[in-house]
């Protein structure tokens, strides 16, 4: 199947500070992306869509200044937390939809692991 | 997209093999059943999908009943690989493409 890769995969960051995670496809050419979190054991909360060459929709709930998306190219799309506190602390991943598949498949990331001190 | 209800875990024998139940009882015309597993600390990824015929690929088997009220996915010969949260996805795909995932059921293999 195809590849989603996120970098990086764990970081560590004071509280205040901007973390930005990438999302890539590594062997398609992704129109959409979609960013979830996800707390300890609990499930994945999608937080927003992710469209190449137009803006996020963001999920009820999810702040769009403090979650910054950007989808600049067909196989990158970027999440900027903002002046990130303790409990942004998360597992944040990204999937990617090939538009050339029949259905809904959708190939997830690894995820990358959020530590705000 | 319709709701899912499935158990919260499940234990399988390794070898043997694992059919978790999902409950999809206000499934649409034109909603997919979607399965995808989430092992701990990774993504998820996707198994299988079905819309009302039964479904096998490599990993698994899908067993979607008549009134398509629920579904089944079989594992045919588990391993302590297969350990993972499952989940059961319903929707409609086209212009919705947002999965929404619920609480899963995990399952143990056991040696």
């Amino acid at each position: 199947g195809a590849v989603v890769s996120q970098h990086p995969s764990w970081v560590i960051c004071k509280s205040g500070t901007s973390v930005k995670i990438e999302c890539r496809s590594l062997d398609f050419q992704a129109t959409t992306m979609f960013w979830y979190r996800q707390f300890p054991k609990q499930s994945l909360m999608l937080m927003a869509t992710s469209n190449e060459g137009s803006k996020a929709t963001y999920e009820q709930g999810v702040e769009k200044d403090k979650f910054l998306i950007n989808h600049a190219s067909l196989t990158l799309s970027t999440l900027t937390v903002t002046s990130a506190h303790p409990e942004d602390s998360s597992f944040y991943i990204c999937s990617a939809r090939d538009p050339l598949a029949g259905y809904n498949e959708q190939f997830f990331g690894p995820g990358t692991r959020l530590t705000v001190l | 997209d319709a709701k899912t209800t499935q158990p919260p875990s499940m234990d399988c024998a390794e070898g043997r093999a694992a059919n978790l139940p999902c409950n999809h009882s206000t499934i649409s015309g034109n909603e997919y059943v979607y399965w995808y597993r989430q092992i701990h600390s990774q993504g998820p990824q996707y198994i299988i999908h079905g819309l009302k015929n039964n479904e096998t690929n490599e990993m698994a088997s899908l067993i979607i009943t008549e009134d398509r009220k629920s579904s089944t996915l079989i594992l045919p010969h588990a391993t302590l690989r297969d350990t993972a949260v499952y989940y059961c996805i319903v929707n409609s795909g086209g212009s919705n493409y947002k999965l929404t995932f619920g609480k899963g059921t995990l399952l143990t293999v056991n040696p």
